[in-house]
């Protein structure tokens, strides 16, 4: 199953919110992940069945969707929120990551 | 507090074999199926296997079939990459992660394939 993010890159300012998608290539139920990773550093889950937050994960970070259409939504961002993000379906194997989504200070 | 903590990396070369652990500690390690990812330097994440809670099941990517191994010792709350018949292109910051969904992840240890 493939993972298209996009955009790959986005610039945005403190206090936007932004969006970004993740389509699989195939209906994936709501088994899709998301993760932060800030440089040098290991990724971070941030939401896990779609829409589901993880534990101590700030209610700013929202996930949708749900087959083969999803989102992470970001609201109020925060210099700490700027890094890329990964999408992963868990689906079915071979797990498959999204190519990621740089986000960046405007 | 979950902790996975990861050893084993460093420079290979060649052809050679190479085996990554990671600990863990803070849950029930046999209650889990526990996944290992990847990233090549300056590259996304690729899923490279994964093993079920008890080991009786394990899956991995196609790159790596028939070259890596996955196993676990969940009398010492251990799991293993045991990576044969390294390439260059195997090298990458190894991560290990709780779950198919990896919901918490080791600090990441490097392995390097080179002469």
């Amino acid at each position: 199953i493939q993972m298209t993010q996009s955009p790959s890159s986005l610039s945005a300012s403190i206090g936007d919110r932004v969006t970004i998608t993740c389509r699989a290539s195939q209906g994936i139920n709501n088994y899709l992940a998301w993760f932060q990773q800030k440089p040098g550093k290991a990724p971070k889950s941030l939401i896990y069945a779609a829409s589901t937050l993880q534990s101590g994960v700030p209610s700013k970070f929202s996930g949708s969707g749900s087959g083969t259409d999803f989102g992470l939504t970001i609201s109020n961002l925060q210099p700490e929120d700027f890094a890329i993000y990964y999408c992963q379906q868990y689906h079915s194997y071979p797990i498959t990551f999204g190519q990621g989504t740089r986000l960046q200070i405007k | 507090e979950v902790q996975l903590l990861q050893s084993g990396g460093g420079l290979v070369q060649p052809g050679g074999s190479l085996t990554v652990s990671c600990e863990a500690s803070g849950f029930t390690f046999s209650n889990y199926a526990m996944t290992w990812v990847r990233q090549a330097p300056g590259k996304g994440l690729e899923w490279v296997s994964v093993i079920s809670g008890g080991g009786d099941a394990t899956y991995y990517t196609d790159s790596v079939k028939g070259r890596f191994t996955i196993s676990r010792d969940d009398s010492k709350n251990t799991l293993f990459l045991q990576m044969n018949s390294l390439r260059p292109e195997d090298t990458a910051i190894y991560f290990c992660g709780r779950g198919r969904a990896a919901d918490y992840w080791g600090q990441g240890i490097l392995v390097t394939v080179s002469s």
